[in-house]
């Protein structure tokens, strides 16, 4: 059981590069998430889906895009890629919508724009 | 003020040693509350939930302060295995954009 799988684990992006970060989860899970985490600050929501077919931004949604493929695969695109976008990116999911079940993350995406 | 504040640390203890660390949360509405656990560059880990009545998990007890508006978590005989960075979870309303993370602290059992 995978679990929340992230595609790539690391990555060099140029300034002004475009790039897709893939996540599928194989627990049935109706919710998704893309976090953001940086050096000294808490993870940072970019955007979220409540379920198949729904998008909603997060605390940090500029910059970036999301698709909802289908319910196991959720991605992030950045467009043109800004050194202010260099993190550590976690996508998530949950088996309910309510903010109280527990997230399961994936293993990571770092990120680095130079 | 950050919404939710944690002592980064590190907090270096022996092994078997009892540690506790304190979050502070700012809004006063925060409805519920959590810890989770991430080891080195890797993914955080849902460690426990954190009820109004105080909760415990084997060697791990978590407690709210609804009044200073602050969780707590204590680790009792730590072990090795319990380095990690420990992320304090704030909810203050429903729906996912209203989870708040802390930037967490960091602990370092040492032999």
């Amino acid at each position: 059981n995978a679990g929340v799988t992230q595609t790539p684990k690391f990555q060099v992006l140029k300034t002004g590069q475009s790039m897709t970060l893939q996540c599928a989860q194989d627990m049935n899970h109706n919710s998704m998430y893309w976090y953001r985490q940086d050096p000294g600050m808490g993870l940072r929501l970019i955007y979220y889906s409540a379920s198949e077919g729904t998008t909603d931004k997060g605390e940090v949604p500029n910059g970036y895009n999301v698709s909802r493929l289908n319910k196991r695969e959720f991605s992030l695109r950045l467009e043109s890629a800004a050194p202010s976008q260099t993190s550590v990116y976690f996508c998530a999911s949950s088996e309910a919508r309510g903010s109280n079940s527990p997230l399961h993350f994936g293993n990571g995406t770092r990120l680095t724009v130079t | 003020r950050k919404e939710v504040e944690q002592d980064p640390g590190p907090f270096n203890v022996p092994e078997g040693a009892t540690v506790a660390f304190n979050c502070t949360y700012s809004n006063s509405a925060s409805q519920s509350f959590f810890w989770y656990r991430q080891d080195c560059r890797k993914e955080p880990k849902l460690l426990m939930s954190v009820y109004s009545s105080g909760n415990e998990d084997g060697r791990f007890t978590a407690q709210l302060n609804r009044a200073s508006q602050y969780i707590s978590l204590l680790i009792r005989d730590s072990k090795l295995s319990d380095s990690a960075t420990y992320l304090c979870v704030v909810n203050k309303g429903t729906g996912r954009r209203a989870l708040t993370f802390g930037s967490g602290t960091r602990l370092q059992v040492q032999p």
